[in-house]
């Protein structure tokens, strides 16, 4: 596609469900990011992968979330037993090459995100 | 540690009027890179610049600019001429080698309202 797929776009989901948000990033793109955004906040980092490799996962807030990108294309970022606290959009990003090693070759490209409800 | 402000919370403007983004970070990182992005209702991260910490040249794009002042810690964003299309958030984010440039902070947004 011409740019990083999010979906579902909108979830709403009951406290204590467990839910699955898959984002499609630019095809050939290396690094994948996942923010968590807030309401009237900026994003905040939760983790990064290189390829298949999960490099950084410092920002996810508890052992509830989880992300996955098995064969190095699509990601899953999964959270169980959602909470109220978990109610924010997530957006997922994408960059050509790493991003590490002292430089950035290219800016990241972001998705629409996924806007998840917790009731 | 890393942190961007944007104390700005809400700007408002006629179509025409010139807007400043003000942006002032903290980080201990000798080299690092700013960024600004515009996020429209439709809820995407646009990019608009990257900017290293070694390259203080102001940078003109159209209808923007971009003034970094390192000894005062800020990078603002000037929009002349605004039009109604310029409404959205815009954040402002910083990146460095603590956190081998894979992480973005991003400052909480100025959120731009450009009237007709």
């Amino acid at each position: 596609g011409a740019g990083v797929s999010q979906s579902p776009r909108y979830k709403v989901a009951k406290r204590g469900q467990d839910v699955a948000l898959r984002c499609d990033p630019i095809s050939g793109h290396v690094s994948l990011f996942w923010y968590q955004q807030a309401l009237g906040q900026g994003p905040e980092f939760l983790t990064y992968f290189q390829n298949e490799a999960q490099l950084d996962k410092s920002g996810l807030p508890s052992d509830r979330f989880f992300a996955e990108r098995p064969e190095g294309s699509v990601s899953t970022l999964k959270i169980q037993r959602t909470q109220q606290e978990d109610s924010a959009v997530y957006l997922c990003a994408s960059s050509l090459v790493s991003v590490g090693r002292g430089r950035i070759d290219t800016e990241a490209f972001f998705g629409q995100g996924t806007r998840l409800t917790v009731v | 540690a890393q942190k961007v402000t944007q104390a700005q919370t809400e700007i408002s403007v006629v179509e025409k009027e010139d807007v400043t983004l003000d942006c002032v970070y903290e980080t201990r990182d000798t080299t690092y890179y700013l960024f600004w992005y515009k996020q429209p209702p439709s809820g995407e991260l646009v990019f608009l610049i990257r900017r290293n910490s070694f390259d203080e040249q102001n940078e003109i794009s159209g209808r923007y600019s971009w003034n970094f002042q390192k000894s005062t810690s800020s990078f603002n964003f000037t929009i002349t001429a605004s039009q109604v299309v310029d409404s959205a958030v815009y954040f402002c984010a910083l990146s460095g080698p603590t956190d081998n440039f894979n992480k973005f902070y991003f400052g909480s947004g100025t959120k731009l309202n450009v009237k007709p």
